[in-house]
């Protein structure tokens, strides 16, 4: 079974600051997700990652992805309140999705 | 375009009574649905995923009398909670598949008291 794994589980971090997001995953995969969610929501997709060295940019989010590593990453750049939020890796194979256990993010002013 | 929508956003039932939730791909046809289970600060589980016309595909652990997924038409699948408990209390999420991608519905928060 695929198993993907996310760190931190918690993240508190000011405003202004940056910080990364990482998401390991244990065998080969399709392709990889990150998704926001907010409390109560579903989820609201951010990026998709196709292959390796992909490096995807939304405002003060970028994700990346090493498949040879089984890693990918998602930088926050100059954090704002609004971004709090828990953010998912999720790992495809074949038709399945993997989620990761997810980070709970909390930017303070 | 992609949509889908989950049906009911929240519901409150009685111990022993059962409950369904409805998800239908609004723009597109979606060959494939899934169904996920997440509990407070968890991650998303899945329980079952299912193709038109065919039966559901259950994950481990996951019963198969109690959650009952159909999977009738290209656009709709149901999830029935039956016999509903309080330990099934959880929000329960649907994302259907038709070769764009992936779409998430909105979600359901099931409540049994």
């Amino acid at each position: 079974e695929l198993k993907v794994e996310q760190n931190p589980l918690f993240l508190s971090m000011q405003e202004g600051k940056n910080y990364t997001i990482y998401c390991n995953y244990s065998t080969t995969s399709d392709r990889l997700y990150w998704y926001r969610q907010d409390p109560g929501k579903s989820l609201e997709s951010l990026f998709v990652l196709l292959s390796n060295g992909a490096v995807k940019q939304e405002g003060r989010l970028m994700a990346s992805l090493d498949t040879k590593a089984r890693l990918s990453t998602l930088h926050i750049t100059a954090a704002v309140h609004d971004l709090s939020a828990t953010y998912f890796c999720a790992v495809v194979t074949g038709n399945q999705f993997y989620f990761g256990t997810g980070t709970s993010l909390t930017v303070i002013p | 375009g992609a949509v889908v929508s989950q049906h009911p956003s929240w519901v409150i039932c009685k111990s022993g009574t059962s409950v369904k939730i409805e998800c239908r791909s609004l723009d597109f046809q979606a060959t494939t649905m899934f169904w996920y289970r997440q509990f407070p600060k968890q991650s998303l589980m899945l329980m079952a995923t299912s193709n038109e016309g065919s039966k559901a595909t259950y994950e481990q652990g996951v019963e198969k009398d109690k959650f009952l997924i159909n999977h009738a038409s290209l656009t709709l699948s149901t999830l029935t909670v039956t016999s509903a408990h309080p330990e099934d209390s959880s929000f329960y999420i649907c994302s259907a598949s038709g070769g764009h991608g992936y779409t998430f519905g909105s979600g359901t928060r099931l409540t049994v008291v």
